[in-house]
């Protein structure tokens, strides 16, 4: 079955970067993207980025142009993502998740687990 | 970017009721709207695709309607596991703009 495995939680001090993995199994890697999406403690869902994990092109929120790369290793099944100058308000829980794009529509269909990072000095 | 905006953020019902929740998107996103339900401490669940689309496994008391900017998810009748926060999403252009999420609580 479709299964995305997260790293595990991260402690990271301001101005540090993270790089979390995604290992994707169960089905064929480069013919889904994978999105990154992160959730605050308490708060909502919020879209960051979605790579294609053919071609390797990514693309991503405003937000985070600039502080974000996303990168993926087709012989692994892999993808990572990298966030620069953390500051306190990155502190959240960071999911990928599979992109499937069914007639007239686009949506997460599996899920990891997610990784806490927590920015902290 | 695209704002989504659900109403209401919370609401509080029994079991067996009928309930709506509401997302606006600030322009036209045709029907490219999903639905998902999330767990305390768990990963989304994906629901509803296409503004009305049920993923293969959501029980039939899930629905969704709407196109355009104004989108409706509605549970006919509501089961304890039904309690969870409920986000929409759009999926017509980048960013993949959520909504902010309304809580479903048990009264």
């Amino acid at each position: 079955q479709v299964q995305l495995v997260q790293s595990g939680a991260e402690v990271k001090k301001p101005g540090a970067s993270v790089k979390i993995s995604c290992k994707a199994s169960g089905y064929s890697f480069t013919s889904y993207y994978i999105h990154w999406v992160r959730q605050a403690p308490g708060q909502g869902l919020e879209w960051m980025g979605i790579i294609n994990t053919s071609g390797g092109s990514a693309s991503f929120a405003q937000n985070f142009q600039g502080r974000v790369t996303v990168t993926r290793d087709t012989s692994t099944s892999t993808v990572w993502m990298e966030l620069s100058s953390l500051r306190s308000e990155d502190t959240a829980v960071y999911y990928c998740s599979r992109d499937y794009i069914p007639l007239g529509g686009r949506y997460s269909d599996s899920w990891g687990q997610g990784t806490l990072v927590t920015v902290s000095s | 970017d695209i704002q989504m905006t659900q109403s209401p953020s919370s609401l509080s019902a029994s079991v067996g009721d009928r309930v709506t929740i509401t997302c606006r998107a600030s322009q036209s996103i045709s029907t490219y709207l999903n639905w998902y339900q999330q767990k305390p401490g768990k990963a989304p669940k994906f629901l509803i695709y296409a503004a009305s689309s049920l993923q293969s496994g959501v029980p039939s008391n899930f629905s969704g309607s709407g196109s355009g900017t104004d989108f409706t998810l509605t549970i006919s009748s509501l089961q304890p596991e039904d309690f969870a926060t409920y986000y929409c999403q759009q999926s017509y252009n980048t960013p993949y703009t959520f909504g902010q999420g309304t809580k479903l609580e048990i009264k």
